[in-house]
């Protein structure tokens, strides 16, 4: 079956980044857009943008341009978002998801 | 961005009730295409969100037929029959219409 699996929780500075992955299996990897999503503190829920894992083609909320790079490793069916110059509004979680399916999230804390 | 405004916030039902969420949007959710991309989840405490409705009405593989959505253009509602203990968690709706992708603010259902 399809499964999403995401790295670990991450405690990073202000002004730091932070990279995070998710481990695609059970589907042909290159052949579905990947999501990312962030999840503030007991709120809703804020598309970031997507990756084309076949072509490496991207598209983003404009709120998120410049704060979220997403690449792929095809080699290991891999996502990957990198977020930079971390502020507290960046403390969330993150998911990645193929829409039907859902990694189980990522918590970034950015704290001194 | 769409604006999608779900209602009501939070909803009390005793087991085996019925509960009804809307889902308004501020622009018409049919696509050039003619598809309407109007999706519902469901996330229980500490989960990621699951998908239950795909395209206003198709339900998504192995979601009981209690579940059922219907609606058109910038009015969706999602219906639960017979709600069980383990429907409990916050719904989402999910318009992929337009770019970029929203979320509605999401509804809390608890038992009553």
């Amino acid at each position: 079956q399809v499964k999403l699996l995401q790295s670990g929780a991450a405690l990073v500075k202000p002004g730091a980044s932070v990279k995070m992955s998710c481990k695609a299996s059970g589907y042909t990897f290159t052949d579905y857009w990947v999501s990312w999503v962030k999840q503030s503190h007991g709120k809703s829920l804020e598309w970031i943008g997507e990756i084309y894992p076949n072509s490496g083609a991207t598209n983003f909320n404009e709120k998120f341009k410049g704060k979220a790079t997403l690449t792929v490793d095809k080699s290991t069916s891999t996502a990957y978002m990198e977020l930079s110059r971390l502020t507290s509004e960046d403390s969330a979680i993150y998911y990645c998801t193929r829409w039907d399916s859902w990694g189980q999230g990522v918590m970034v804390t950015v704290s001194s | 961005d769409v604006v999608l405004t779900q209602t009501p916030v939070s909803l009390l039902i005793s087991l085996g009730g019925q509960a009804s969420i809307s889902c308004r949007s501020s622009q018409s959710l049919v696509h050039s295409n003619g598809n309407t991309y109007l999706h519902w989840y469901l996330q229980k405490p500490g989960q990621s969100p699951q998908l239950l409705i795909y395209q206003v009405s198709n339900r998504f593989s192995g979601i009981p037929d209690r579940f059922s959505g219907s609606g058109s253009g910038t009015d969706f509602t999602l219906k639960i029959s017979r709600v069980e203990p383990e429907d409990l968690g916050v719904y989402y709706c999910l318009q992929r219409t337009h770019n970029p992708d929203t979320f509605g603010a999401g509804t809390k259902l608890e038992l009553k």
